[in-house]
């Protein structure tokens, strides 16, 4: 499985973009980017996907480098409800055929009023 | 709320006891995962059951016994267990196949004394 890379914690102005790095350099080729948060004793909430266009949705946008090693969360406008661990995840599939999320210690993310 | 539903949302158990751990989705979802979230431990994928049938294991102990009775509901089932088993389980739904957003349960909070 394709390893990530994330800072282990960011800050945030309320009300600013919120940028989160990942560093996946090993992806292979079928192999897509997922976002997905998880605040406070709760369980991880999905955020966006991709492969290697950039997507956007009510959420967030993801912006992901040309040759795939690197994406970027953009959270557009920050609020106090956005801290939480970040996880960026590169999904593989078993030799079930089933996809695999393999959850890191991601970034925790705080939203500074 | 997410359409997963964990309960109960605490359990406190003794080493000797026997408690089962319950999951429920309606989002017509048939592949469901048990993950297990220890203190600052990424989340660990433990099962994986795909229309009912169970897919994967994680090298997870026996005192630990997965049941899918049909693709809505998911149980695991608890005996013997250790206190360093004491965590929280996650568990998530999606579509089977690939490249498609998981659901998480709002877990489950066990405490083995």
């Amino acid at each position: 499985d394709a390893k990530t890379t994330q800072p282990t914690s960011m800050d945030c102005a309320e009300g600013r973009a919120a940028n989160l790095p990942c560093n996946h350099s090993t992806i292979s080729g079928n192999e897509y980017v997922y976002w997905y948060r998880q605040i406070h004793s709760q369980g991880p909430q999905y955020i966006i996907h991709g492969l290697k266009n950039n997507e956007t949705n009510e959420m967030a946008s993801l912006i992901i480098t040309e040759d795939r090693k690197s994406s970027t969360l953009i959270l557009p406008h920050a609020t106090l409800r956005d801290t939480a661990v970040y996880y960026c995840i590169v999904s593989s599939i078993s030799n079930f055929g089933n996809e695999k999320l393999t959850f890191g210690t991601g970034t925790r993310l705080t939203i500074i009023p | 709320e997410t359409g997963v539903t964990q309960t109960p949302r605490h359990l406190v158990m003794g080493m000797t006891n026997k408690k089962s751990l319950k999951c429920e989705q309606h989002l017509g979802h048939n592949a469901m995962y048990w993950y297990k979230q220890s203190a600052k431990k990424p989340l660990e994928l433990m099962f994986v059951y795909n229309f009912k049938e169970q897919t994967e294991n994680n090298s997870v102990p026996s005192r630990f016994s997965p049941e899918c009775p049909n693709s809505s509901h998911l149980f695991l089932h608890l005996h013997t267990l250790q206190p360093e088993d004491s965590a929280l389980y996650l568990c998530a739904s999606s579509q089977e196949g690939a490249w498609t957003e998981a659901f998480f349960g709002q877990g489950t909070r066990l405490t083995v004394v």
